[in-house]
């Protein structure tokens, strides 16, 4: 059964720090692995999708590697802005293979505070 | 594209009760699935359909829930009898194969 795991659970960091994310995904035949955000009170919004024969991708301030071997992802977040406060979910979907593909197994989070 | 369409935003309702949560996916995605999130558990896969087919339904809790997909762009998932225990967020979100998950904004329900 694929476990994630998300380190810290909780981060408060001072306006302008680069920062990272961590997910450990326990089974490594994965078909990709998303990043979300999570807002209080709102839905998720994907911030990243990485493949699992890619190894990163950016967005802006934001930059997601993936170690599939390893089972791990960062997501690395340059110059935290206060706006950028919210929880931060990794999710990984299970390997193709007739109808195993779907299932999106989810991290607890970790949630951010950046303070101006 | 509107995105993930879910309805109603929010639910309340008194235990034992019928409620029932409606879901618009993105047109031309052939995945869709059905989370529930609490403080306790996180996230949580109730069940997922491809090409309207149910595919796991491991996740349904319980006979009370059950969730329909009749055509592409239109889901629901329903509880009946309706408990205090099922309050909770939840999400409906679609993807096509290879491609990303794209949730709805959510239904947060209460049963009083």
């Amino acid at each position: 059964k694929q476990e994630v795991t998300q380190i810290p659970a909780a981060l408060s960091v001072p306006e302008g720090e680069n920062l990272v994310l961590n997910c450990s995904f326990t089974d490594s035949a994965i078909y990709n692995l998303q990043w979300f955000r999570q807002d209080p009170g709102k839905g998720l919004t994907s911030l990243l999708l990485i493949q699992s024969s890619q190894r990163e991708q950016t967005s802006g301030r934001l930059n997601a590697s993936l170690d599939k071997s390893s089972g791990r992802s960062t997501l690395y977040i340059a110059a935290s802005q206060p706006g950028d406060s919210a929880t931060y979910l990794c999710a990984v979907t299970a390997n193709a293979g007739g109808t195993s593909y779907g299932k999106l197994t989810f991290g607890q989070g970790t949630i951010l505070t950046v303070h101006p | 594209d509107a995105g993930v369409i879910q309805s109603p935003r929010h639910e309340v309702t008194e235990m034992g009760q019928e409620v029932t949560l409606r879901c618009k996916p993105i047109s031309g995605h052939d995945y869709l699935f059905w989370y529930r999130q609490t403080m306790m558990r996180g996230l949580e896969l109730l069940i997922y359909f491809n090409n309207n087919v149910p595919i796991d339904d491991s996740g349904m809790p319980e006979d009370r829930f059950s969730a329909k997909m009749p055509n592409a762009s239109f889901s629901t998932l329903k509880i009946q009898p309706s408990e205090p225990r099922d309050s909770a967020v939840y999400f409906c979100a679609s993807s096509s194969r290879g491609n990303g998950y794209t949730f709805g904004s959510g239904t947060r329900l209460t049963v009083v």
